[in-house]
């Protein structure tokens, strides 16, 4: 199995901040990687595919990058909304595989 | 608007079954793979299994965890993907999601979830 490995797992930041996670692949998946977000209690949603593909009606302060085994999640200017748990997936090979998580808490 | 909406969760007994539903809309379901990914309480996220489209003849994978003792299965006429769980462990407690496989062949819908409690 493909393993993901997000850090940090837990990002302390404040409101207009740029903020960057990484995510690590066990071996390589090309560009096969999402990065979804989730809010608690709530289902998680679809930000980015393909490492950098931007979803339909995500804010473009959202970015991604990367391929091979090392992608980064990017957010321009946190907004308050912003505060929520991401995962990477890989689409690679099964069985599907996720990240951790990391954890972004306001400081 | 693509929905995704899961019924049929609720509380059954270790080595018990239940039948999760995922009625889908807003989108020609016929045309897309869809999946199962669930989340123990606490928890990240762990995939479970997928259901190809007929183009693909209907073929389905499984996760090491529940092959054997889940199946995916869909009805196109009813716009619907079920996952069919038995011999339930305490370890199968979760919500579980119905997602959609774009034609990115990544997850890019995901439903509300469904709570599986397996507990005596």
């Amino acid at each position: 199995d493909i393993q993901l490995t997000q850090s940090p797992s837990i990002l302390s930041a404040s409101v207009g901040d740029r903020v960057t996670i990484t995510c690590r692949a066990s071996q390589a998946i090309n560009s096969c990687l999402a990065w979804h977000q989730q809010k608690p209690g709530k289902a998680p949603n679809l930000l980015i595919s393909a490492a950098s593909t931007l979803h339909s009606g995500v804010p473009s302060r959202f970015s991604g990058s990367g391929s091979g085994t090392e992608f980064t999640l990017t957010i321009s200017s946190l907004q308050p909304e912003d505060f929520a748990t991401y995962y990477c997936q890989q689409c690679k090979s099964y069985p599907l595989t996720f990240g951790q998580g990391t954890r972004l808490e306001s400081k | 608007e693509v929905q995704l909406v899961e019924s049929g969760g609720g509380l059954v007994q270790p080595g018990g079954s239940l039948r999760l539903s995922c009625a889908a809309s807003g989108f020609t379901f016929s045309d897309y793979y869809m999946d199962w990914v669930r989340q123990a309480p606490g928890k990240g996220l762990e995939w479970v299994g997928r259901c190809r489209n007929k183009a693909n003849s209907y073929t389905t994978e499984y996760a090491a965890s529940v092959k054997g003792r889940f199946s995916v299965s869909r009805d196109d006429s009813e716009n619907s993907v079920y996952l069919q769980m038995s011999s339930l462990k305490s370890e199968d407690t979760a919500v579980y999601f119905c997602v959609r496989i774009g034609l990115g062949i990544t997850i890019d819908y995901w439903g509300l979830g469904a709570l599986v409690i397996v507990s005596s």
